[in-house]
């Protein structure tokens, strides 16, 4: 069965500190892997990840991915109050003609002023 | 171009009854999933379907089912609902298996 591991599952920060968040993967015919911020509402797309040790950027955000010890690290620097969000990690996997995507139970970020 | 429209936003039913929610995907997207949002499983894929036809499906019963009409739109049916079921249904499009999905904003399912 297809597994993916967020830690920790919550954190507590002040503003202006640097976050890292990690998800592990163990899944079969792995295609790629997701990161989202979910706030109040549906989850909106952060990166996309498909090679290992190319980091994506996004202002204060990066990600990167290691596809040898099946991990991902999801970075925020300078974080903001608006930055306190639940950020789940979801990995994408190939079946027949088709693809699943499984979830972890995600990360709560929560930065303080 | 508008985003993945979900109805209704908010339901509320009574152990027993079954219910239908809509999704309206981004124009152009044929692919549309679904997923089950609950405080203790987190998120869950419950299926997916591309072109009218179910091409995936999670380990969910048979109570729930869905389908996609030739524009793309797709049903989901919870029949004989139980108070588990009380959850946000997410439903997101993708032009493809292959392409990142964009959710709509969930319908909340109350089960009294």
């Amino acid at each position: 069965e297809d597994k993916v591991v967020q830690s920790p599952l919550s954190l507590v920060v002040h503003e202006g500190d640097t976050v890292t968040l990690n998800c592990s993967y163990e899944v079969t015919n792995f295609r790629s892997l997701l990161w989202y911020k979910q706030e109040k509402k549906a989850p909106t797309f952060l990166f996309m990840l498909t090679s290992s040790g190319i980091e994506k950027k996004s202002g204060r955000l990066s990600s990167i991915l290691d596809k040898k010890e099946l991990f991902s690290i999801l970075n925020i620097t300078a974080t903001q109050t608006g930055d306190s969000a639940i950020y789940l990690c979801a990995v994408e996997a190939a079946g027949a003609g088709s693809y699943q995507l499984t979830f972890g139970k995600g990360t709560k970020l929560s930065v303080i002023p | 171009k508008a985003g993945v429209t979900q109805t209704p936003r908010y339901l509320i039913k009574t152990r027993g009854q079954q219910v239908t929610l809509s999704c309206s995907p981004i124009s152009g997207h044929r692919s549309v999933s679904w997923y089950q949002q609950t405080p203790g499983q987190g998120l869950q894929f419950l299926f997916e379907y591309f072109s009218e036809t179910q091409r995936n499906k999670g380990n969910f019963p048979g109570r729930f089912s869905g389908r996609q009409f030739s524009n793309s739109r797709s049903e989901m049916n919870v029949s004989t609902l139980e108070l588990g079921d009380s959850a946000l249904y997410l439903c997101a499009s993708s032009v493809d298996a292959q392409e990142t999905q964009y959710f709509g904003p969930g319908t909340r399912l109350l089960v009294l």
